[in-house]
């Protein structure tokens, strides 16, 4: 099992739509979680951090359920400027350690 | 969020010649630096870790002496890819951890003629 899965896509949706990633991770002691933006033939950018009670950030809403190991992005009222691969990262060290672990991303176009 | 500064973005070299990149911390120290690299469509791929002041941390199939890491301050870290080869084309990017964050460098577009 991959430590950090995620739904390749590509997610088509039109403009103004609501858009939701999930990733599934691998190692229970995973300690933080982010999701990362990446557009083509650029660097990722850190989108968000996931906190355990959720959060928000405008548009963007992230939820993480650790029982079931299971992280979540929700993208409203979705403007073109999303269209972008978007980077499920874990870091999957314990306690003390640091091992950020990148899923392989979901592309999302978002269409006039 | 913090800055990294990666330095060229853009390299087109003859097949033998070694390639300098460089990455720097701006507003932060960073005892970790991590180097991956990228190739069309693909998801980023852990190169190495560097650590400043000791020697870098390499991943399984990645030559330690083809590329060639040298964290020698909190701010920078080099690789070189030494004596390029075609199969070497990809682009290359370096980040820098500030707590549990990484943050990354605009990226090397190395291409070897």
């Amino acid at each position: 099992r991959k430590e950090v899965e995620q739904d390749p896509g590509p997610f088509n949706v039109p403009e103004g739509a609501t858009v939701a990633f999930n990733c599934t991770y691998s190692n229970s002691a995973s300690q933080s979680f982010f999701w990362y933006r990446q557009d083509c033939r650029k660097e990722p950018k850190l989108l968000m951090s996931v906190y355990s009670s959720g959060n928000e950030d405008g548009r963007f809403t992230a939820q993480l359920n650790r029982a079931s190991q299971y992280i979540s992005l929700l993208i409203r009222d979705s403007k073109l400027s999303d269209s972008a691969t978007y980077l499920c990262v874990v870091n999957a060290g314990g306690a003390g350690s640091y091992q950020l672990t990148f899923g392989k991303g979901t592309k999302l176009s978002v269409i006039p | 969020g913090a800055v990294v500064s990666q330095h060229p973005s853009r390299v087109i070299c003859k097949s033998g010649t070694s390639v300098k990149i460089e990455c720097r911390s701006l507003d932060f120290q960073a005892t970790t630096m991590f180097w991956y690299r990228q190739f069309p469509k693909q998801s980023l791929m852990l190169m190495a870790t560097s650590n400043e002041g000791s020697k870098a941390t390499y991943e399984q199939g990645v030559e330690k002496d083809k590329f060639l890491i040298n964290h020698a301050s909190l701010t920078l870290s080099t690789l070189t890819v030494t004596s390029a080869h075609p199969e070497d084309s990809s682009f290359y990017i370096c980040s820098a951890r500030q707590g549990d964050i990484q943050y990354f460098g605009a990226g090397t577009r190395l291409s070897v003629l």
